[in-house]
């Protein structure tokens, strides 16, 4: 596609539920990035793949956390046993991420709106 | 360590000159980048800085970077209401996958 296609726009989940949420990054992108920005708060890194390389998870908040890559292209971010902290805009973004001396301009989706009631 | 930091927020009035500040900490950047985000909207690239310049001009923006004091700042000239957003700074680290580590963000508010 044109640009990082995220699904859903909004959702609106019960506590204790789990979701799922979809990135589709830009064709033949290989970094891929997930952020989470709360209300007034900044962009807080999540999770971060690069081609084959084992993803850097260092900024998942807790093991209800997790995120997939599916033959290095669209992503899956997985929240179990949600709670209402977990409501924030989850942003994902992707880049060409490869040579160093090229610039790494991340584009980013829309964002995925959840809110757990 | 890969902390990158901005003061919060910023109110100018039109016609003004805005200067968002943002400070890191790690000195083996590669690329220093502005994000601009609209209200509703998702981040798009405003402009970048290889770590090896001083400064960049691009219209009414310019960067510039003090690599010794780790400080990167954005100038607006003559801002406009439609440059309200939230301005965020990032950079790509030497060695670090070209992973990018983005700062707070900083609230423009611009006033009549």
């Amino acid at each position: 596609g044109a640009g990082v296609s995220q699904s859903p726009s909004n959702k609106v989940t019960e506590k204790g539920k789990d979701v799922e949420l979809r990135c589709d990054p830009i064709s033949g992108h290989t970094a891929l990035y997930w952020y989470r920005q709360s209300l007034g708060q900044g962009l807080e890194f999540l999770i971060y793949f690069q081609g084959n390389s084992a993803p850097d998870k260092s900024g998942l908040p807790s093991d209800r956390f997790s995120a997939e890559r599916t033959g290095g292209s669209v992503s899956t971010l997985t929240i179990q046993r949600t709670q209402q902290e977990d409501s924030a805009v989850y942003l994902c973004a992707s880049s060409l991420g490869q040579d160093l001396v090229m610039n790494t301009e991340a584009f980013f989706g829309q964002g995925t709106r959840l809110t757990v009631v | 360590g890969e902390d990158v930091e901005q003061s919060l927020f910023l109110s100018v009035r039109e016609g003004d000159s805005s200067v968002i500040n943002c400070t890191y900490t790690d000195s083996s950047s590669t690329y220093l980048y502005w994000y601009k985000q609209e209200p509703g909207a998702g981040l798009q690239l405003l402009t970048y800085i290889f770590s090896n310049m001083d400064m960049k001009q691009d219209q009414r923006l310019t960067v510039l970077l003090n690599k010794k004091d780790k400080h990167l700042s954005l100038r607006i000239a003559d801002t406009q209401t439609g440059d309200s957003a939230i301005y965020f700074c990032a950079e790509s680290l030497t060695g670090g996958g070209n992973k990018l580590t983005f700062g707070t963000g900083t609230q423009l508010k611009v006033e009549l």
